[in-house]
């Protein structure tokens, strides 16, 4: 059974700073890893995929890594601002279908 | 381009009675994903389906809950005698084909469910 954590559970940083966000798997049988952001109140908010054949994805002040063989991936959030702050989680999707979710990292990135 | 509509945004409900949930996908998406998530919780799966088909319901609980995607019209997730511990919020997703790897389900903003 797939299990997804992600540490730490909160996190609160001064703007500015960059900081990187950890999920890890214990199957590595996955076609990908997808990491999100919710909002309080809100959806989710897809921000990257990185499918299994792949080690990372950009897009802008965000990268994402993905080791595979190590069950780890980590969201790496550079010159992070206030709007960065909510929730942010990671989910894999093996062979089902099915995403499985860690229970997120909340970030709060003070002015 | 609209995106995946969930209606109602809130719901509130008292022990006993019934809650219909509704989502309408992406245009020219296919298959619907019920997720489920608790407070403190993360997100549960609770069901994948596509046209007029449940394709997998392995998270769907075994007695009340039922959900559809018929071949007109949106999704529905019914709870039928809701309890307090359906209190959650129930998002909707869409992918316009087997993701297989390649792309991202799409989220609603999901159905605030409140028990009485």
């Amino acid at each position: 059974k797939q299990e997804v954590t992600q540490i730490p559970a909160a996190l609160s940083v001064p703007e500015g700073e960059n900081l990187v966000l950890n999920c890890s798997f214990t199957d590595s049988a996955i076609y990908n890893l997808q990491w999100f952001r919710q909002d309080p109140g809100k959806g989710l908010t897809s921000l990257l995929l990185i499918q299994s054949s792949q080690r990372e994805q950009t897009s802008g002040r965000l990268n994402a890594s993905l080791d595979k063989s190590s069950g780890r991936s980590t969201l790496y959030i550079a010159a992070s601002q206030p709007g960065d702050s909510a929730t942010y989680l990671c989910a894999v999707q093996g062979g089902s279908e099915k995403l499985v979710f860690g229970k997120g990292t909340k970030l709060t990135v003070n002015p | 381009n609209a995106g995946v509509m969930q209606n109602p945004r809130h719901l509130v409900r008292r022990r006993g009675q019934e809650a219909r949930l509704r989502c309408s996908p992406m245009k020219g998406h296919s298959h619907v994903y019920w997720y489920r998530q608790l407070p403190e919780e993360g997100l549960k799966f609770m069901v994948y389906l596509q046209k007029e088909n449940i394709i997998d319901e392995s998270g769907m609980p075994k007695e009340r809950f039922s959900a559809e995607f018929p071949k007109e019209g949106p999704s529905i997730l019914r709870i039928q005698q809701v309890v307090r511990g359906d209190s959650a919020a129930y998002f909707c997703a869409s992918s316009p084909d087997r993701t297989g790897g390649n792309q991202p389900q799409h989220f609603g903003d999901g159905t605030r469910l409140s028990i009485l």
